[in-house]
This record gives structure tokens, C-alpha cells and sequence, in this order.
């Protein structure tokens, strides 16, 4: 099993609909979860933290974590083609020691927003 | 504010050669992480550096290094390169403590190792 899992996609959402991005992770330990946009050929970009169980809302993005079920989720709402981008979810796991600098990253999911 | 600055943009080596790279953080920030990114891997925690000090390490050959300077710049250096080493190297800076989790990534060196 892999430390943070995410589905590849490519998920594709007519826009103005709601793009629901998920993530789950192995170590049930762990504190701080975080959501970076990356766009083709560019660097990736924070756009949501969580640290607490429940939701966490930013503009048109939604946070959800679930720390029982070890679950961290994204929602965007009425996207836009310009949300199109690979999205990566992140964890701080807690197993192993020393965390300085280190985020675990999914493998991302790529989402496609259509006109 | 000026971001994180990675230098070179892009770079091309054969096997066997070193390379060096460089990074610049975000002013204030003093925790500087590098990253490498391949299609096949993802995102992969190189190593962090604070103060100079390397303090933690990921699950890379000796190859591959790092330092930390006074004005928390930071370089990256990677020796006899291998064909796999071809990836995005990705530096990220971020302030210290609580904050160090936000991590702020700059552009990234392409390298090509043919």
C-alpha cells in the first residue's frame, strides 16, 4: 500500500460543475494534510491546508479531512477551465522520525474542466 | 515579494558528469527542501536543510548532496549522473516551526541526462 494514494484520473467535469478530488493515506498518526495545484509544466502551487477533522473552506475550494477513516478530500466548486491542472494531495506523516521538509505526495490526479 | 529562484532552468549532462544546482528561498524563510519529480515516482523528498544543517534526509544514494550557506541559499549537487537521474528538481522553501509544512516551491531545474 502506498503511503498517500490518489486516483490518477484524468477526471473530467463539465464547467461550473463540482470537481471532487480524493486521497487517503497509511498513517493514522498523521497531523497536517495539504492540496497543490500544478499546471502543466509549472512548479506546484498550495492552495488548501487542514489540520482538523471536518471541513475547511477557501473561496471555491473545499478541504474535507476524516481522520478515522484516514481520508482527505478536495471539492471545487463551479469550475472553471482554468482549474484544469494535476492536483496533489500531501501528508506530513508522522511513522518514520524526523519530518523537517518532508511532504509525502500522491501521484496526483489530473482534472480536466470542459467548456 | 520575490518567490523561490532555482537556477539553471534547464540543463543537459551525460552519464558520468556532475551537476550542480542552485536555489534561492522566499526572504525569511530559512528551511530550504529539495525535491525530485519524474513521471514514474512523483514528488520524492531529497533532503532539507535549516541553518546551514542538513536535518533530514530521504531515501537517496550518496550521490546525491546538498548545502546550505549563511544567507540560506542552497545548492544541490549530484555526481557520476546516472540516466535515471533525468527528473524536475524542485526546490522549496518555508519559514520556520509550525510553518516549516508550507512548503513554497520554485520553478524547478529540468534536467536531462543522456
Amino acid at each position: 500500500q502506498k503511503e498517500v494514494e490518489q486516483n490518477s484520473g484524468p477526471l473530467s467535469v463539465p464547467e461550473g460543475a463540482i470537481a471532487s478530488l480524493n486521497c487517503t493515506y497509511s498513517d493514522r498518526g498523521s497531523q497536517s494534510f495539504f492540496w497543490y495545484r500544478q499546471y502543466s509544466g509549472k512548479s506546484p502551487e498550495l492552495i488548501m491546508f487542514i489540520y482538523s477533522n471536518g471541513d475547511k473552506e477557501d473561496g471555491r475550494f473545499t478541504a474535507q479531512l476524516n481522520k478515522a477513516s484516514q481520508y482527505v478530500s478536495l471539492l471545487i466548486r463551479d469550475s472553471q477551465p482554468s482549474d484544469s491542472a494535476t492536483y496533489l494531495c500531501a501528508v506530513n506523516l508522522k511513522a518514520g522520525g524526523t519530518s523537517y521538509g518532508k511532504l509525502t505526495f500522491g501521484q496526483g490526479t489530473i482534472l480536466t474542466v470542459h467548456p | 515579494k520575490a518567490g523561490v529562484t532555482q537556477t539553471p532552468r534547464y540543463l543537459i549532462k551525460t552519464r558520468g558528469q556532475q551537476v550542480t544546482l542552485s536555489c534561492s528561498p522566499i526572504s525569511g524563510h530559512r528551511s530550504v527542501s529539495w525535491y525530485q519529480q519524474t513521471p514514474g515516482q512523483g514528488l520524492q523528498f531529497l533532503f532539507e536543510y535549516f541553518s546551514e544543517t542538513q536535518r533530514n534526509k530521504g531515501n537517496f544514494p550518496g550521490r546525491f548532496s546538498g548545502r546550505q550557506f549563511s544567507n540560506s541559499r542552497s545548492e544541490m549537487n549530484v555526481s557520476t549522473l546516472e540516466l535515471g537521474d533525468s527528473a524536475l528538481y524542485l526546490c522549496a522553501s518555508s519559514l520556520e516551526g509550525a510553518g516549516w509544512e508550507k512548503l513554497f516551491f520554485g520553478s524547478g531545474t529540468q534536467l536531462s541526462v543522456l
